[in-house]
Order: C-alpha cells, then structure tokens, then sequence
C-alpha cells in the first residue's frame, strides 16, 4: 500500500516551459487536492476534486489546470512557468469524510 | 485566505517540557484537525477533534476546542527531540465539499 505517491521529486524549469505533476493513490480515495507551500505561507490550495472527472479552483489557481480522468490520479500542469511558481508542491488525499488527509512527500520545483 | 491561524510562530523549548500551541478560525466547522510536519516532508495527520468535543486524547497529544472562541490547543507532553517539527490545524468547515483550511503552522524545537 503506497499510499500517495507524487513524481517528479525535484525539477528545475526555465522561465515559459511546462510541465505537468503526477499525483497517483491507491486508496480509492474521492478527494484529492493540490497545493503549494512557501516560506512563510504555509499550505495554500490550489485546485482539487471531490470525485473522478471534477475539478475545481482553490485559494491560488492562477497559472495552473488539473485533470483527475482516473480517480487514482490528480494532475496538475504548468502550462507556462514562472519564477513566481518556485515552490514545494504537495498532494493530498482522503476518502469520503475527509476526516484525515493522506499526503505525498512533495514535489521541489524551481524556475528561473 | 487561511481559516486557521496558529499561535505562535516559533516555539523552543527543552526536552521534558509541555509544548502548547493554539489555532483560531473565522467560521463555523464540522470538525478540526492537527497535522505535523517533518522538514522536506508531506504532513501527517495527528488528531482530529469534531464540533461537539471539548477534548481529546491521543498518546502524548492532548486537544482542546472551544467553539464559543473559535480556538483549538494542542498540547504535547512530555516533550521530546523527534517532536521538532511545524504543526498545522485545518478547520473544515461545515459546508459541503468545502476543502479543508490549512493555517500557517507553528514551528516547535526541541532541545535535547
């Protein structure tokens, strides 16, 4: 049981390139969620789904589209990266009564 | 913008001492839960405690809520070095899918 599991784990992006985050559970969770953590900021949500085919915009969505087609995986794409987008990117999960938030051991990600 | 906020900060403290960090919201919520995080890693949930307790237990942890103030505790016993980490509260809020609200946490050293 691997829980959450989030690839890449490091990645370094120039200024205008994309690319696009995998997020990927195993515990036939319906909620699953995007977020970013800065220095400072703690946890701010960026999109997430309360189910297979849905999505919806967090606190800071700007710059970001998700797709959750499978409902074991949450993606989350940069189509155009910039520096302001340098953070430590965290998915999380949980099952219907969202009492407990399951989360992936992040995802460093620096543009310059 | 956050519905939790954490107070203090920053906590440093010695080994054996009680550590005590509060959480207060803006809105009503079904329930409140704690997580902790370890440096470079996802969180991890503690503790959660629903509208209608006033307090819970688990191990060392001891979680306070107090709805009439839109507060929550944690307090930690019996301090140890392995407890060094920043600690989250995130209230859910009692409206539908509504995700949960992560605070900025609390950073807590404990000196060995």
């Amino acid at each position: 049981n691997a829980g959450v599991t989030q690839t890449p784990k490091f990645r370094v992006l120039k200024t205008g390139q994309s690319m696009t985050l995998l997020c990927a559970q195993d515990m036939n969770h319906e909620y699953m969620y995007w977020y970013r953590q800065d220095p400072g900021m703690g946890l701010r949500l960026i999109h997430y789904s309360v189910g297979e085919g849905t999505t919806a915009k967090g606190e800071v969505p700007d710059g970001y589209n998700v797709s959750r087609l499978k409902k074991q995986n949450f993606l989350l794409g940069l189509e155009s990266a910039a520096p302001s987008q340098t953070s430590v990117y965290f998915c999380a999960s949980a099952g219907t009564g969202r009492e407990k938030l399951f989360f992936g051991s992040g995802t460093q990600l620096s543009v310059l | 913008s956050q519905q939790g906020e954490e107070d203090p900060q920053a906590l440093s403290i010695q080994e054996g001492e009680n550590a005590t960090m509060n959480c207060s919201y803006k809105t009503s919520i079904n329930n409140l839960q704690w997580y902790r995080q370890n440096s470079g890693r996802g969180l991890v949930h503690l503790i959660l405690i629903r509208s209608n307790e006033r307090e819970k237990h688990s191990g060392r942890l001891r979680v306070t809520l107090d709805t009439s103030k839109k507060s929550s505790s944690l307090l930690i016993t019996a301090s140890r070095a392995a407890d060094t980490a920043s600690y989250f509260c995130a209230t859910d809020a009692n409206r539908g899918n509504t995700p949960l609200v992560f605070g900025k946490g609390t950073r807590l050293s404990v000196i060995a």
